[in-house]
């Protein structure tokens, strides 16, 4: 069975920095990835997603991920944080039959 | 169109009472899945229906249940209400189909309501 793993619950970032949230997985076969943001009291929201093809994908508001099959990693990043960028931020996988698995999340912090 | 809409947005129980949360899903999607989302556990599967039916479920005692309507409609009912209940409940619909595929192929990408935070006192 597939499941992820999310290195570090909180990361604070100055705003104008690097974002770098971490995803590792674990699946016996190619799983899709994706990655949710979470606004103070609303629900998730899909910034990307990766099925197959290019592993670099680009999602909404300038946060892109690679998919690095050799590492079993699917890190988000974003290259200068903004203040409402300041979310929690999940990471899941799922199988061919869409079973979706979700990370533990992350909290970012962007500090002024 | 209609993102996925959860009522009531807020309610306070207390405790040995029972609670009833609603779901509508996008048009067009037949799965509706739930979600418990708590500071110390995360966001925990409740269970997933389709098409009247639940197809998969959590690790969630028997005082949690669900059940769909014809109209993909979904409730989900917690009774007995203890203090560890307190939790954002999160509904999330998707075009996953009846063999857990999408029709045409590829992932399936879930789309959540805002949820239904639910306070037990």
């Amino acid at each position: 069975a597939q499941s992820v793993t999310q290195l570090g619950s909180h990361v604070s970032v100055s705003e104008g920095a690097l974002v770098l949230l971490r995803c590792n997985y674990s699946s016996s076969v190619p799983p899709y990835l994706f990655w949710y943001v979470q606004y103070p009291n609303q629900g998730l929201q899909l910034l990307l997603k990766y099925t197959t093809g290019a592993t670099l994908v680009k999602g909404i508001n300038g946060f892109e991920a690679e998919f690095k099959k050799s590492e079993t990693s699917f890190h988000l990043t974003k290259p200068s944080a903004h203040m409402s960028d300041a979310a929690e931020y999940f990471c899941a996988v799922s199988d061919r039959n869409n079973d979706m698995r979700f990370g533990a999340g992350t909290r970012l912090t962007v500090k002024p | 169109k209609a993102g996925v809409t959860q009522t009531p947005r807020y309610l306070i129980k207390t405790r040995g009472q029972q609670v009833t949360l609603s779901c509508s899903p996008i048009s067009g999607h037949r799965s509706v899945s739930w979600y418990q989302q708590t500071p110390g556990q995360g966001l925990q599967f409740l269970f997933e229906y389709f098409s009247e039916t639940q197809r998969n479920k959590g690790n969630f005692p028997g005082r949690f249940s669900g059940r769909q309507f014809s109209n993909s409609r979904s409730e989900m009912n917690v009774s007995t209400l203890e203090l560890g209940d307190s939790a954002l409940y999160l509904c999330a619909s998707s075009l996953k189909g009846l063999a857990g595929g999408l029709v045409g192929g590829g992932a399936n990408v879930l789309t959540f309501g805002a949820g239904s935070r639910l306070t037990v006192l």
